[in-house]
């Protein structure tokens, strides 16, 4: 049961360029997304969230873009930089209990 | 900068053993979560805890979990009686909010052998 799928397991792109992390969700009643960051044994250290009510949000170098009726967000982070390299997952919401479902992650390595 | 801590880091225990693991959430959070993530694999939900009461549980939180909020400040999460498929990295979560951004702990790593 994959209610929220990131398919690319990994991502490699060129300081300085733009890093697309996407995420697809099948649940319709999700609605909150976040993305969060993890290290190699570090807990998930949030990014940035997205309700959906809204298509964009954008904080710094970090914009996260919501498609509703493709039921697709994507996490674009321009410009990307070395300390950027971690695991990406997307995480969705859908009740009060503030219980999230977490995709499957992505790995970034972004090169100097 | 306030965070979620969790204690062990690492847990090693044997078999059939009871564990605890540990968690001190936000001061001012009213949601409490623990995830787990094993090796290899996404980060899974295992139970929501609000208003000293279970709100929500996942199919992974059968009879051997429980959890508990002791005192005004801890969270723990205890398995009666591990197993070796419970190995994992067991992660604490609070947030203000039942819909709102839920802010992790570091972690524990538990390996039962």
């Amino acid at each position: 049961d994959q209610q929220v799928k990131q398919n690319s397991p990994s991502l490699s792109v060129q300081e300085g360029r733009i890093s697309i992390l996407n995420c697809d969700y099948t649940n319709s009643m999700f609605d909150y997304f976040l993305w969060y960051k993890k290290y190699p044994a570090e807990g998930p250290t949030f990014l940035i969230s997205i309700s959906s009510i809204k298509d964009k949000n954008e904080d710094g170098r970090f914009t996260v873009f919501l498609n509703k009726s493709a039921k697709h967000l994507s996490l674009h982070i321009v410009p990307s930089q070395p300390g950027d390299s971690a695991v990406y997952f997307c995480a969705a919401s859908g009740d009060n209990t503030g219980k999230l479902i977490f995709g499957q992650g992505t790995t970034l390595q972004v090169k100097p | 900068e306030p965070e979620v801590t969790q204690t062990p880091s690492h847990q090693v225990t044997q078999m059939g053993q009871e564990v605890i693991l540990r968690c001190v959430p936000i001061s001012n959070h009213l949601y409490f979560y623990w995830y787990r993530q094993i090796l290899g694999q996404k980060v899974e939900f295992l139970v929501s805890f609000y208003n000293n009461e279970i709100s929500e549980k996942s199919e992974i939180f059968d009879d051997q979990f429980s959890v508990e909020r002791p005192d005004g400040s801890n969270f723990t999460l205890k398995i009666r009686s591990t197993k070796l498929e419970d190995s994992a990295m067991y992660f604490c979560a609070s947030s203000e909010s039942g819909h709102g951004v839920a802010f992790f702990g570091q972690g524990t790593r538990l390996t039962v052998v």
